[in-house]
């Protein structure tokens, strides 16, 4: 069983510009959700995916989009990147919300630097 | 707005000792808690979790109480031992939206001490 996974692994990129994340489920999970980690702090939900629609949204603007493909496997968007998009971008998959399932697993993040 | 607050940033425990590590929040619709250990360059791991309906929950030398009168959950580790060095955060989940989203704390770095 092979557990969540994200690449890239570190990214740069400049204000002003658009960046796409990365993120495989666990075999078997249908439901991810996508986290921003800033520097000291705990993970922030930004948005979850359920079976390729989103189900429900953080405190994000609308430049943090996300998409949820039929495998499961997931994208994170973010446009229009500014300066406090810095962070540790991680990604969670779980077995199923309807069967009562919430744990959660996380792959290691992407630290996404907004220069 | 920080509904889950781990007000203690570090603890230092020595080997073989109980480590005990807090955490309160605010919010009374939370109906589910967890514990996630990490360690650098990797994500959270999951540790152990509580019910809202129930006030303790172990696994092996993990025990996770919960009051909810007093909006206050804590992990005890016992024994300590070293390779439970890691930062912990405290999560909750609030299904108000059916979203599963899990709020957590800023996190707290143990250190056990050999």
């Amino acid at each position: 069983e092979t557990g969540v996974t994200q690449s890239p692994t570190h990214l740069i990129k400049t204000r002003g510009q658009q960046v796409t994340l990365r993120c495989s489920s666990q075999s078997g999970h249908n439901t991810v959700s996508w986290y921003q980690q800033a520097l000291g702090q705990g993970p922030q939900f930004i948005f979850q995916y359920y079976r390729e629609e989103e189900n429900g949204r953080g405190n994000f603007p609308p430049r943090f989009s996300g998409l949820q493909f039929p495998n499961y496997s997931s994208e994170l968007n973010v446009n229009a990147l500014e300066l406090d998009d810095s962070a540790l971008y991680l990604c969670a998959s779980s077995l199923d919300r309807l069967a009562g399932d919430f744990e959660q697993y996380f792959g290691p993040g992407t630290r996404l630097t907004v220069t | 707005d920080q509904q889950v607050k781990q007000n203690s940033p570090s603890l230092s425990v020595q080997e073989g000792r109980i480590s005990i590590l807090n955490c309160d929040y605010t919010n009374s619709m939370f109906d589910y808690f967890l514990w996630y250990k990490k360690y650098p360059a990797e994500g959270p791991t999951f540790l152990i979790s509580i019910s809202s309906i129930k006030d303790k929950n172990e696994d092996g030398r993990f025990t996770v109480f919960l009051n909810k009168s007093a909006k206050h959950l804590s992990l005890h580790i016992v024994p300590s031992q070293p390779g439970d060095s890691a930062v912990y955060f405290c999560a909750a989940r609030d299904d108000q939206t059916g979203a599963n989203n899990l709020f957590f704390g800023t996190g707290t770095r143990l250190t056990v001490i050999p």
